[in-house]
């Protein structure tokens, strides 16, 4: 994998709905993933980030994982919402530098 | 405290005129990046601000693209002679920009972004 990619593209859930994202991402020149929402006519909001082989983190009830070994994170949440409707971006840094490089994301919709 | 901040929030031009966009940090912040949103693309990297170190424009896609930070803080984007490639969502992030190992780590922190429209 060259690129970080994301599936699915885009997602429809019902609210209460337990659902998860995948970001893919070079597995070699690791250091960090980091993983973003960004709601309409919004900034991007920082969720999570990520560096070590193995790493869970929590937010609400929103979680990710990371495989720096085989390349891939996931996003979970768990009882969706309407106001989880947003675009799910993953970026990681491939190089000691610090430029995200961002997948395509996963756009999410929530409905009640 | 006052999140990162652009404006103009949406810029319609025509083909061949230049543009500026501005980025207002969060202050204390050393660390400036500028990225942009083509339609159906990804975010893309275009330039990244350290400190007083000479800029990293590793990204920028053509020599048509400049940008400035002065005094460390506000930094201006600038796009001569428009083309309609150039239409985009233009969004600055800013980070407290650590120790260069700790940067990677760092949560960078986004502008509502500049909508650009090239006719």
């Amino acid at each position: 994998i060259l690129n970080v990619e994301q599936s699915p593209q885009s997602l429809h859930v019902q609210e209460g709905d337990s659902t998860n994202f995948t970001c893919s991402f070079p597995s070699s020149n690791f250091y960090a993933l980091h993983w973003y929402r960004w709601e309409t006519a919004k900034s991007p909001e920082a969720l999570f980030v990520m560096t070590l082989n193995g790493d869970e983190k929590k937010k609400g009830r929103i979680s990710a994982t990371l495989n720096t070994k085989e390349g891939y994170s996931y996003l979970y949440i768990k009882g969706s919402q309407p106001e989880d409707s947003a675009t799910y971006l993953c970026a990681s840094i491939l190089f000691p530098g610090y430029a995200l490089n961002f997948g395509k994301g996963t756009s999410l919709l929530v409905t009640p | 405290g006052a999140g990162v901040s652009q404006s103009p929030s949406n810029k319609v031009t025509e083909k061949g005129k230049d543009v500026e966009l501005r980025c207002d940090p969060i202050s204390g912040h050393t660390a400036l990046y500028w990225y942009r949103q083509s339609l159906g693309q990804g975010l893309e990297f275009l330039i990244y601000f350290q400190g007083n170190s000479a800029p990293d424009k590793s990204g920028l896609p053509s020599d048509r693209f400049s940008a400035e930070r002065t005094g460390g803080s506000v930094s201006t984007l600038t796009i001569q002679r428009t083309q309609q490639e150039d239409s985009a969502v233009y969004l600055c992030a800013s980070s407290f920009g650590g120790l260069a190992g700790e940067v990677v780590r760092e949560t960078q922190y986004f502008g509502p972004g500049t909508r650009l429209l090239v006719l």
